[in-house]
């Protein structure tokens, strides 16, 4: 079965680094998506991609944050200068339909 | 703003038994619901959605009723097994909402005793 593959399953940065997390999502699938849980919180919307522009962001994806789907297969989440506050799960998805198909998820550890 | 809500942050349920998830919403432009399973170190994966035109979804062991007077949802699953063991999160999302985003409920711990 098809499924959505992220690397690297656990990154770790400095305070102020840039980092990018990688996502490939399912190849037919339309519209991507990544979404982050804070350990023992929600998990929260971030941004989604269709048409190869953003199509929507949450007030957590700031100019700090940026999407790209650079060759048609991959799609990645940049962050300029990651702060503290930034470690947590990164879930990218993929949908077709209403239904989302996630990734395993990319732990991020900010020290 | 909690549009989904998910009260009971864990439940414990015997092998065996029922195990009842509840969900409740205030946005009444929510037209599909889903219910996402998620292992700890893992993302959450699909189990089963319901459509805000049923009252009932059932796929194997797992049956979702949805009460749109009361806004309210809840996941049954029988029998539940060790397997069972995980969070489970409620998601919904509104049909005026072109890019099919999710808003998700803080999730419920379910612990199945042997």
């Amino acid at each position: 079965e098809p499924e959505v593959t992220q690397t690297p399953s656990h990154q770790v940065t400095q305070m102020g680094q840039e980092v990018i997390l990688r996502c490939v999502p399912i190849s037919n699938h339309l519209y991507f998506y990544w979404y982050r849980q804070i350990l023992g919180q929600k998990v929260e919307f971030l941004v989604s991609f269709y048409n190869n522009e953003i199509s929507e962001k949450s007030e957590i994806f700031d100019d700090q944050f940026s999407v790209e789907r650079p060759d048609g297969s991959n799609f990645t989440l940049k962050i300029r200068s990651t702060k503290l506050e930034d470690s947590a799960m990164y879930f990218c998805a993929s949908s077709v339909t209403r239904i989302l198909n996630f990734g395993q998820g990319t732990r991020l550890t900010v020290v | 703003d909690q549009q989904v809500k998910q009260n009971s942050p864990s439940l414990s349920v015997q092998e065996g038994r029922i195990s009842i998830l509840n969900c409740d919403y205030t946005n009444s432009m929510f037209d599909y619901f889903l219910w996402y399973k998620k292992y700890p170190a893992e993302g959450p994966t699909f189990l089963i959605s319901i459509s805000s035109i049923k009252d009932k979804n059932e796929d194997g062991r797992f049956t979702v009723f949805l009460n749109k007077s009361a806004k309210h949802l809840s996941l049954h699953i029988v029998p539940s097994q060790p397997g069972d063991s995980a969070v489970y999160f409620c998601a919904a999302s509104d049909d005026g909402d072109s890019n099919y985003q999710l808003i998700w409920g803080a999730g419920t711990k379910l612990i199945i005793k042997p």
